[in-house]
């Protein structure tokens, strides 16, 4: 059962450098998120995508980009990276978003601007 | 602007013994409350939801309950074991939208 799947893993870039976080899910569900979690915090949404098609700005969407490609993944991607964008990010998927569905995570990319 | 606060920020106690996790939240008007929990370098895994209706849900050795009027909500485990160990978060969800508001987790050790 993989569920959702993240790439990389880890990841180091320099600032200014640009990168994109793959996600994946094979539980046929409509809504994808992707949120950061820093130390001592709780998850924030970047971007949300409530089905195919249609993405939409969440908590701090600034320095970010999505695309939904299909139903099943939901990339993000920083542009121009800088350290303040140093985090873990975890892509989530729920079947639906309107019925308070639980959310199922992927084990997150750790990422570290220099 | 709603706020979930969990304390303490981090407990140990020895195995065996039942436990309770705080979640306080701003603000009563919430669709649902869900608790997760997250193990060292791994995602978060669904543990509870509870929707705004109900006042408790139960897995296994899990009951979360909810009071609303109170903001607060509470995860009780029972016996606990040493594969218990990890950090819990709470999440709120305000009127069925799609942002969850995360309180910052509680990381819980327990002895063997």
């Amino acid at each position: 059962n993989a569920g959702v799947t993240q790439t990389p893993k880890f990841q180091v870039l320099k600032t200014g450098q640009s990168m994109t976080l793959q996600c994946a899910q094979d539980m046929n569900h409509n809504s994808m998120y992707w949120y950061r979690q820093d130390p001592g915090m709780g998850l924030r949404l970047i971007y949300y995508s409530a089905s195919e098609g249609t993405t939409d700005k969440g908590e701090v969407p600034n320095g970010y980009n999505v695309s939904r490609l299909n139903k099943r993944e939901f990339s993000l991607r920083l542009e121009s990276a800088a350290p303040s964008q140093t985090s873990v990010y975890f892509c989530a998927s729920s079947e639906s978003r309107g019925l308070g569905q639980p959310q199922h995570f992927g084990d997150g990319t750790r990422l570290s601007i220099l | 602007k709603q706020e979930v606060t969990q304390i303490p920020a981090a407990l140990s106690v020895p195995e065996g013994e039942n436990l309770v996790l705080n979640c306080s939240f701003t603000d009563s008007a919430i669709y649902n409350l869900q608790w997760f929990r997250q193990d060292p370098g791994k995602g978060l895994t669904s543990l509870l939801l509870i929707q705004s209706s109900q006042r408790e849900q139960t897995s296994g050795r899990l009951n979360a309950s909810l009071d609303k009027s109170s903001g607060r909500s509470t995860l009780y485990i029972a016996a606990s074991q040493p594969g218990d160990s990890a950090t819990y978060l709470c999440a709120v969800n305000p009127d069925s939208n799609y942002q969850l508001i995360w309180g910052a987790g509680t990381k819980l050790i327990i002895k063997p």
